[in-house]
């Protein structure tokens, strides 16, 4: 089961940064929060992932709470192409569940010009 | 990374017949699943494909109804038997691959499946 809550949808306009927040207060301390992303009509997308420190790559960053309860995926700068269905999910890297996603709804980021 | 092929990419298929789903992956890999996103609806984890033994199926997911097969580490398929228009939705392949640091998964194209 989902063990996430995001809000349905956000707006975001081109070239600001988009904000989109991930409740997660029931993921047990083994599993990582990872974001997916999903733009219409194709598979999702990974975006990226952290247990307890905050993390960067060049699509995202990742604020994650100090009691890790929840997080933040920052797009810094939106582009209309960030358009999509946001998932957050908590993944743990070991045991009997090992690889498999569990989706919440998500949050539909829509970017307007 | 990963590139995962499905075929067919879309069918249009008549109630009670069954639909064969192909995934071919470029690379050998453990892990694979299939996944289903009805209309609307976001994805819902079907099974697990083992190689080499039975799938290992989620709740409200049967192996009548979704028989999997796995016969190597590249390849896999999903039939969806005797269809209603019910099981209209895009049905997903995804592996993953177990880094150091991450699982990351990796998903098919998918295949959109009307049945009327």
């Amino acid at each position: 089961d989902a063990k996430t809550t995001q809000p349905p949808s956000m707006d975001c306009a081109e070239g600001r940064a988009a904000n989109l927040p991930c409740n997660h207060s029931t993921i047990s301390g083994n599993e990582y929060v990872y974001w997916y992303r999903q733009i219409h009509s194709q598979g999702p997308q990974y975006i990226i992932h952290g247990l307890k420190n905050n993390e960067t790559n060049e699509m995202a960053s990742l604020i994650i709470t100090e009691d890790r309860k929840s997080s933040t995926l920052i797009l810094p700068h939106a582009t209309l192409r960030d358009t999509a269905v946001y998932y957050c999910i908590g993944v743990p890297h070991r045991g009997s569940t090992l690889g498999r996603l569990y989706f919440g709804r998500g949050t539909q980021l829509t970017v307007w010009p | 990374s990963a590139v995962i092929s499905q075929k067919p990419s879309r069918d249009i298929c008549q109630r009670g017949t069954s639909l064969t789903i192909q995934c071919q992956v470029d690379s050998q890999v453990t892990m694979m699943f299939w996944y289903r996103q009805q209309p609307g609806q976001s994805l819902t984890l079907i099974a697990t494909a083992n190689q080499g033994s039975e799938a290992t199926y989620e709740s409200g997911f049967v192996i009548d109804k979704f028989p999997i097969s796995r016969p190597n580490l590249t390849f896999s398929t999903l039939t969806v038997s005797n269809m209603s228009p019910e099981d209209s939705s895009i049905y997903l392949c995804s592996v993953v691959y177990q880094g150091r640091a991450n699982t990351e998964a990796f998903f098919g194209q998918g295949t959109r499946l009307t049945v009327v």
